[in-house]
């Protein structure tokens, strides 16, 4: 069965600072990976998702992630953060043996202060 | 706008109490799940419906139950609400049954509260 971990619960930064939000996962087969995000009291919005093909993978609102098979890891980055960017992420793994279920890691809080 | 629409946005219940949780799709898609989102935990699959029909369990199912009425619908049931049924519930839809390749479109959520 797969799982996703996200190695930090919280992550605060300065506006315009770079950032990066850490996911590793584990599968025996084949993987897909996607990014969503949650802003305060609404549901989740896909960021972005990696399927196959080119590793690097660019979403909405400036965010890309990076697909590492050797490193099981598939890290979420935004080059400079906006105040509006403060949200929950979460990192989510499926693969063909799920079906039609995701897997969600625990979620990381970014807050993005002035 | 389309998309999946829960009801009822917030809702306090004296445990014991039972209630159901409503869920519907307008985007024609076969696939809908029941989430619950606890703080430092994430999101856990409770039941799930891969097609119309059919209705599977998922991570954490006890105390619950479910119902596909149509394509468009899935309702969650709470028959005997605990407080550890305190929680954010979430409903979700996916275009395909294979939904790996698509992800999910999330609903706003019903935020819970058992006293």
């Amino acid at each position: 069965a797969q799982s996703v971990t996200q190695l930090d619960s919280q992550v605060p930064v300065f506006e315009e600072a770079p950032v990066e939000l850490r996911c590793n996962y584990s599968s025996s087969v084949s993987v897909y990976l996607f990014w969503y995000v949650q802003y305060p009291n609404q549901g989740l919005q896909l960021l972005l998702k990696y399927l196959s093909g080119s590793t690097l993978v660019k979403g909405i609102n400036g965010f890309e992630a990076e697909f590492n098979k050797s490193q099981t890891s598939f890290h979420l980055r935004k080059p400079s953060v906006h105040i509006s960017d403060t949200a929950e992420y979460f990192c989510a793994v499926s693969d063909q043996n799920s079906g039609s279920r995701l897997t969600f890691g625990e979620g990381t809080q970014l807050t993005v202060n002035p | 706008n389309a998309g999946v629409t829960q009801t009822p946005k917030f809702q306090v219940l004296k445990t014991g109490q039972s209630m159901t949780l409503q869920c519907a799709q307008d985007m024609n898609h076969n696939s809908m799940y029941w989430y619950r989102q606890d703080p430092g935990m994430g999101l856990r699959l409770i039941y799930y419906s891969a097609s119309e029909g059919t209705t599977d369990k998922g991570e954490v199912p006890n105390g619950y139950n479910v119902s596909r009425l149509n394509k468009r619908e899935f309702s969650l049931r709470l028959e005997s609400a605990a407080p550890s049924q305190t929680s954010v519930y979430f409903c979700a839809s996916s275009e395909f049954t294979q939904s790996y390749r698509y992800g999910y479109t999330f609903g706003s959520g019903t935020r819970l509260t058992v006293v």
